[in-house]
């Protein structure tokens, strides 16, 4: 069976340090992969897609990358946070030989808080 | 671009008591609609969905949703509330094609009360 992992589950950094959040499925190959923001009251927005191993789309500008160095990594990243940048993110996944599903499984999420 | 509205921020329902979450989308073609549901700290658990077929969708939980396409809605309805119920619930719009882009709701928080 598929399942998703994310770590860590909460982090707390200061303005201005550095961020890496990661990702990892198993049990499957070639998944699409979604990492989402989900801030208080306002639903999930999502931030990056990744269809393949160094192919990413950012959906909205800001301060925050995303890479897929193996097909079933996915990390967010940030050079410096803000303190916009807290919030609960989410990653997902699509299985792609079930794409008429166009259901997501989302991973457990990890909070962060920027002070 | 599609885009979906749930007009309810915070909805409380007696233990026992029906409930109904509205939900409204807004795309051109036929819609993948979806429900999820959060606990609090925890990812998103999808609770059902409809791509086509029979306009009523039932789910886990005991939980059931009807697409009406002439009101552009996705309610999501259950006869009998339980405490365990309590969780935020989103509505989703998919759209085949491309990277399967989901567009999501702002979401309802449910609280039940004994």
């Amino acid at each position: 069976s598929q399942t998703i992992h994310q770590w860590p589950a909460t982090l707390v950094q200061p303005v201005g340090s550095p961020l890496s959040l990661e990702c990892t499925v198993e049990g499957t190959s070639n998944p699409n992969l979604y990492w989402y923001r989900q801030a208080a009251g306002r639903g999930l927005q999502l931030l990056f897609y990744s269809v393949g191993i160094g192919q990413i789309s950012s959906e909205v500008p800001q301060n925050l990358s995303a890479s897929r160095p193996q097909d079933r990594q996915f990390i967010l990243s940030s050079k410096k946070l803000l303190l916009s940048d807290s919030g609960f993110y989410l990653c997902a996944w699509i299985n792609i030989e079930r794409v008429s599903d166009n259901e997501q499984f989302f991973g457990p999420g990890t909070r962060l808080t920027v002070l | 671009a599609q885009s979906v509205t749930q007009p309810d921020i915070h909805i409380t329902v007696s233990e026992g008591a029906s409930l109904e979450l509205r939900c409204n989308y807004s795309y051109g073609a036929t819609p993948y609609l979806f429900w999820y549901v959060q606990s609090p700290g925890q990812g998103l658990q999808l609770l059902l969905k409809y791509f086509s077929g029979d306009t009523l969708v039932q789910g886990i939980k005991g939980f059931e949703a009807e697409f009406k396409r002439s009101q552009s809605s996705f309610n999501l309805r259950k006869p009998s509330v339980h405490w365990s119920d309590a969780a935020e619930y989103f509505c989703a719009v998919g759209v085949s094609g491309g990277y399967q882009k989901v567009t999501f709701g702002t979401g309802t928080k449910l609280q039940v009360i004994p």
